[in-house]
């Protein structure tokens, strides 16, 4: 899996909107991009997940320019209850093995 | 959506003794299913990956002798910690894939865990 590079920390207060960046410099032409959301002592979450331009869900959008070497998930005006670590993950649909890098600590206060 | 069942959600054992945590996927067939081990404030680690009906392929690192993986059917998995010791106290996951999923990597789904504590 290509290897990823997310800001480790980001500090918000409710209502606002949430952009992290990641980088993916080596991203292969079959590669997509995957964000999972996780809490304390939970699993992950998928969230969202694009290969090219713009996703958008209930949940997020994800925006991925052209070149497709970063990814930013933005999370629209956010609530404590997003207050989790958010990973990004690129790789190929067949390959089945998720390599999960340190992700980033968002934390939302009131 | 797809459910990934993990139980217990938390154990505690002595040490020296063996631990078995299950995974079972609620409403889809899993060939593939992976075992997590996360450590506090740290990220995901593979430790291995579980194919029904053939050997787990562990990381490299992973002692296999310690970290027994059976996948007996396509919808359980389970892994036990074999005489466990404090430094295995961790945070263990399991997710799985869809049998028939179109590949994409949203098609795994997470377990919600299980803290193990080894005393």
């Amino acid at each position: 899996l290509a290897k990823t590079t997310q800001p480790i920390s980001m500090d918000s207060y409710e209502g606002q909107e949430v952009n992290i960046t990641c980088s993916h410099n080596n991203i292969a032409t079959n590669d997509y991009i995957t964000w999972y959301q996780q809490f304390p002592s939970q699993g992950p979450r998928f969230i969202i997940q694009g290969y090219k331009t713009k996703v958008t869900n209930e949940v997020a959008s994800l925006f991925i320019p052209a070149d497709r070497k970063s990814s930013t998930l933005s999370l629209p005006r956010v609530s404590l209850s997003d207050t989790a670590v958010y990973y990004c993950l690129v790789g190929v649909s067949n390959d089945y093995k998720l390599s999960f890098g340190a992700g980033t600590t968002v934390t939302v206060r009131a | 959506g797809a459910v990934v069942s993990q139980h217990p959600s938390w154990v505690i054992c002595k040490s020296g003794t063996s631990v078995k945590i299950e995974c079972r996927s609620l409403d889809f067939q899993a060939t593939t299913m992976f075992w997590y081990r996360q450590f506090p404030k740290q990220s995901l680690m593979l430790m291995a990956t579980s194919n029904e009906g053939s050997k787990a392929t562990y990381e490299q690192g992973v002692e296999k002798d310690k970290f027994l993986i059976n996948h007996a059917s396509l919808t359980l998995s389970t892994l036990t910690v074999t005489s466990a010791h404090p430094e295995d106290s961790s945070f263990y996951i399991c997710s799985a894939r869809e049998r028939t999923g179109t590949g994409l990597l949203y098609g795994y789904t997470f377990g919600s865990g299980t803290r193990l504590t080894v005393v």
